[in-house]
């Protein structure tokens, strides 16, 4: 069965540091997306990306955040320089195929700024 | 904008018996889905199940169902025949279509042996 996959699984920075985490959605999918879970609390959107863009990006998705996705199969998240409250764990996430739009996760990026 | 609801904190349950775990939400679009998604120590979000707004049949995956009350803007999930592997944190999230998941604040459901 199809799956989307994300590497690393852990990463320790150390605070101002770039770190890229990195996806790979479900092959025949057109939707992807970044959430974050701050541990203990509940999943928060981060952004969304369709056809080459950004579609809509919330707060939390400031100035050193980005996206992109630099190949056919690859979707990244790019943090400029981290800091502490960045840590928590990162989902990708992709839908768009069929007609329920379920959106099917990776397993995490746990991210620990030290 | 939409918003989700989870009251319960944490929930226990004996193996082998039914729970049932609440949700409410608030959207001002007509065309909507709901979905509930299971969270195991492992910290991995799997999809429970799906439930389109248009329909008015409660969607079930084998021990799971939910309760759709579109009027009330409620959205249970029933848990039959607890299984300890069905222990985990369970949320709740709306999406409108291809939109962002809003999610719920979880609940953590214990499975008693």
């Amino acid at each position: 069965e199809p799956e989307v996959t994300q590497t690393p699984s852990h990463q320790v920075t150390q605070m101002g540091q770039e770190v890229i985490l990195r996806c790979v959605p479900i092959s025949n999918h057109l939707y992807f997306y970044w959430y974050r879970q701050i541990l203990g609390q509940k999943v928060e959107f981060l952004v969304s990306f369709y056809n080459n863009e950004i579609s809509e990006k919330s707060e939390i998705f400031d100035d050193q955040f980005s996206v992109e996705r630099p190949d056919g199969s690859n979707f990244t998240l790019k943090i400029r320089s981290t800091k502490l409250e960045d840590s928590a764990m990162y989902f990708c996430a992709s839908s768009g195929s069929g007609m329920t739009w379920e959106q099917y996760f990776g397993p995490g990026t746990r991210l620990t700024v030290t | 904008a939409q918003t989700v609801t989870q009251s319960q904190p944490e929930m226990s349950v004996q193996e082998a018996e039914t729970v049932t775990l609440s949700c409410t939400y608030d959207t001002s679009e007509s065309d909507y889905y709901l979905f509930w998604y299971k969270q195991p120590p492992s910290r991995q979000m799997i999809l429970v199940i799906r439930q389109e707004a248009y329909k008015q049949q409660n969607a079930t995956e084998n021990r799971f169902s939910v309760n759709f009350q579109k009027a009330a803007k409620s959205f249970s999930l029933k848990i039959s025949d607890s299984q300890l592997g069905d222990a985990a944190m369970y949320f709740c999230a709306c999406a409108l279509n291809t939109d962002k998941l809003i999610f719920g604040t979880g609940t953590r459901l214990q499975v008693f042996p």
